[in-house]
């Protein structure tokens, strides 16, 4: 299995620009959720996915879409650009958050991005 | 708002020494914990779950205090290659959203 996989690896953007960050996974599962990760902050909850076609906001949604067709995929959509946008950006993957052992977070190797 | 905290660090260990380092939770009730570790540039990885009973998994050792709200990591005999970030992670229910991340623990073991 490859396991969570996202593209790019790294991105510059200018302001105003849109971009989609790619976010797949091959171990089936239900669960699948975009964090941003800050120097000093720990990881927020951008968007997450209960199942294909489900979708729903988290902590720091704003300036993001999503959308879930396939079980598989779970793009992350920059509509516009902003400098505050500046994040690594993590995808990642669960079983399901229905019982304890099944939490376990699978994450993405990151995207790097920067808005300048 | 439910909160993690931890101290950032960084802890300076030598080579072989024991490292404990503490995790606080705002909300009592969390229902499961989990440390994760993060190296440099990389994406976090699941270390261990914390049961109630508290756990061991080889040199580490989890425990969980729920009087007190917090949990803890203990390092025996460290590693060079422990030299990481220890993220404190806790759930609190209702999905994707009840999951919250400390800010990670800053740990470098030198020789």
């Amino acid at each position: 299995n490859a396991g969570v996989t996202q593209t790019p690896k790294f991105q510059v953007l200018k302001t105003g620009q849109s971009m989609t960050l790619q976010c797949a996974q091959d171990m089936n599962h239900e669960y699948m959720s975009w964090y941003r990760q800050d120097p000093g902050m720990g990881l927020r909850l951008i968007h997450y996915s209960v199942g294909a076609g489900i979708t729903d906001q988290g902590e720091v949604p704003n300036g993001y879409n999503v959308s879930r067709s396939t079980t598989e995929d779970f793009p992350l959509r920059l509509l516009s650009a902003a400098p505050s946008q500046t994040s690594v950006y993590f995808c990642a993957s669960s079983y399901s958050m229905a019982s304890g052992l099944s939490y376990e977070q699978y994450f993405g190797p990151g995207t790097r991005l920067t808005v300048t | 708002r439910k909160e993690v905290e931890q101290d950032p660090g960084p802890f300076n260990v030598p080579e072989g020494a024991t490292v404990a380092f503490n995790c606080t939770y705002s909300n009592s009730a969390s229902q499961s914990f989990f440390w994760y570790r993060q190296d440099c540039r990389k994406e976090p990885k699941l270390l261990m779950s914390v049961y109630s009973s508290g756990n061991e998994d080889g040199r580490f050792t989890a425990q969980l205090n729920r009087a007190s709200q917090y949990i803890s990591l203990l390092i025996r005999d460290s590693k060079l290659s422990d030299s990481a970030t220890y993220l404190c992670v806790v759930y609190s229910g209702g999905g994707a959203d009840g999951l919250t991340f400390g800010k990670g623990t800053h740990l470098i073991i030198q020789p």
